[in-house]
């Protein structure tokens, strides 16, 4: 069966602190793959996807992810995180269905 | 961009009682639709997907009699939780996709959160 693991599942940076998330999915065949945030209160929001191409896929709000077949990951980078970005951060997988699969989520808090 | 709009934003209801819950797509044609079940620090639990015009296809372990999901047009789905308990309390996402998403890309509601007292 398909599955989504993200190992860090709460993570403390001071401002200006880079962050990585790391995503890894279990599926041998295609796969799209998301990275969505949600805000305290709010609704999950789209930060990035890949379908194809370029691995290294950049998103809004300054984040980036980078596809490696090899390793069945799509990790979340930021270079400087701002007190701002404190929120929980899902990765989610398809593959070529809409039906998504979704990782348990990384708390992550921003200490200003 | 697509939006996705859940009403009611909180409810609370008695023991007992059924509850619905709408997600409408506002700006675009919703041929498929998503209910989620998120607990308290984990991640979103696949409910149920509908489809337009069709029956939902529920996950497994999800009570099909309890959480009736009607998807009658292509703007609007309702989720109704009937004779609701303590233990149904929870926050339901829906999310849709469609004419005007992206491939395969799912739009999000803000969520419902449902407390059953």
């Amino acid at each position: 069966a398909q599955s989504v693991s993200q190992h860090n599942h709460h993570v403390i940076l001071s401002e200006a602190a880079s962050l990585e998330l790391g995503c890894n999915y279990s599926y041998g065949g295609t796969v799209n793959l998301f990275w969505y945030v949600q805000y305290p209160g709010q609704h999950l929001q789209l930060l990035l996807k890949y379908f194809s191409g370029d691995p290294l896929v950049k998103g809004i709000k300054g984040f980036e992810a980078e596809f490696i077949k090899s390793k069945f990951s799509f990790n979340l980078r930021k270079p400087s995180v701002q007190w701002s970005d404190t929120a929980e951060y899902f990765c989610a997988v398809n593959s070529g269905t809409y039906k998504y699969i979704f990782g348990t989520g990384t708390r992550l808090k921003v200490l200003a | 961009g697509a939006v996705v709009s859940q009403h009611p934003s909180r409810v609370i209801c008695k023991s007992g009682t059924s509850v619905k819950i709408e997600c409408r797509s506002l700006d675009f044609q919703a041929t498929t639709m998503f209910w989620y079940r998120q607990f308290p620090k984990k991640s979103l639990m696949l409910m149920a997907t509908s489809n337009e015009g069709s029956k939902a296809t529920y996950e497994q372990g999800v009570e099909k009699d309890k959480f009736l999901i009607n998807h009658a047009s292509l703007t609007l789905s309702t989720l109704t939780v009937t004779s609701a308990h303590p233990e149904d309390s929870s926050f339901y996402i829906c999310s849709a996709s469609g004419t005007g998403s992206g491939p395969y890309e799912q739009y999000f509601g803000p969520g419902t959160r449902l407390t059953v007292t």
